[in-house]
């Protein structure tokens, strides 16, 4: 039972380029998230997903697209990479119980450059 | 409006010392509150829910309502609870995190 897999762990990008960011979870969950960490900031909510087929904004959307590909998938796509992303993105997924905890990936590390 | 607030972005503690990590939170409702642990460069890790009343590698935290408060306390610090420390707040589908405390538990 894995639970929360994320790829790739790492990467490296240039100003302008573009990368989708893969999560996929194996617990059956409705719902599934991208957070980005920054130091000092803590973890900032930048899409979710409800359930299938839905998507909606979190507290900073700017510059990235989702796609809940099925119920197990929810990828995060950057389509034109900033030095403002430089960041570590935690996907997580819950169930649906009210009181349901956050379940974590291992994260990504990204630099743009 | 933040949700969620962690005073303290560092706390260290000699071991065996009490430690107490502040959370206030802002939510008109009844809240659903949690605290999460990260190790170094390591995924977040639930260490604890307030719905559940456990105590998890000895750390214990209660609501208080009056102070809208939910602090995580432990009475003998160890090295191992060196970590980075997030209390979050559900609302609806949504978790809110504070900025999170780093605990150094110096030996």
């Amino acid at each position: 039972n894995a639970g929360v897999t994320q790829t790739p762990k790492f990467q490296v990008l240039k100003t302008g380029q573009s990368m989708t960011l893969q999560c996929a979870q194996d617990m059956n969950h409705n719902s599934m998230y991208w957070y980005r960490q920054d130091p000092g900031m803590g973890l900032r909510l930048i899409y979710y997903s409800a359930s299938e087929g839905t998507t909606d904004k979190g507290e900073v959307p700017n510059g990235y697209n989702v796609s809940r590909l099925n119920k197990r998938e929810f990828s995060l796509r950057l389509e034109s990479a900033a030095p403002s992303q430089t960041s570590v993105y935690f996907c997580a997924s819950r169930g649906t119980d009210y009181n349901s905890p956050l379940h974590f990936g291992n994260g990504t590390r990204l630099t743009v450059t | 409006a933040q949700r969620v607030t962690q005073p303290e972005k560092l706390l260290s503690v000699f071991k065996g010392a009490p430690v107490e990590l502040k959370c206030n939170y802002s939510y008109s409702g009844s809240p659903e509150l949690f605290w999460y642990v990260q190790y170094s460069r390591q995924r977040l890790q639930l260490l604890l829910r307030h719905i559940s009343r456990e105590s998890i590698k000895g750390f214990t935290a209660d609501l208080n309502k009056g102070e809208t408060s939910f602090h995580l306390k432990k009475p003998f610090a160890q090295e191992e609870d060196s970590a980075m420390y997030y209390c979050a707040l559900i609302t609806g589908n949504q978790f809110y995190f504070g900025t999170g405390t780093s605990l150094t538990v110096i030996p």
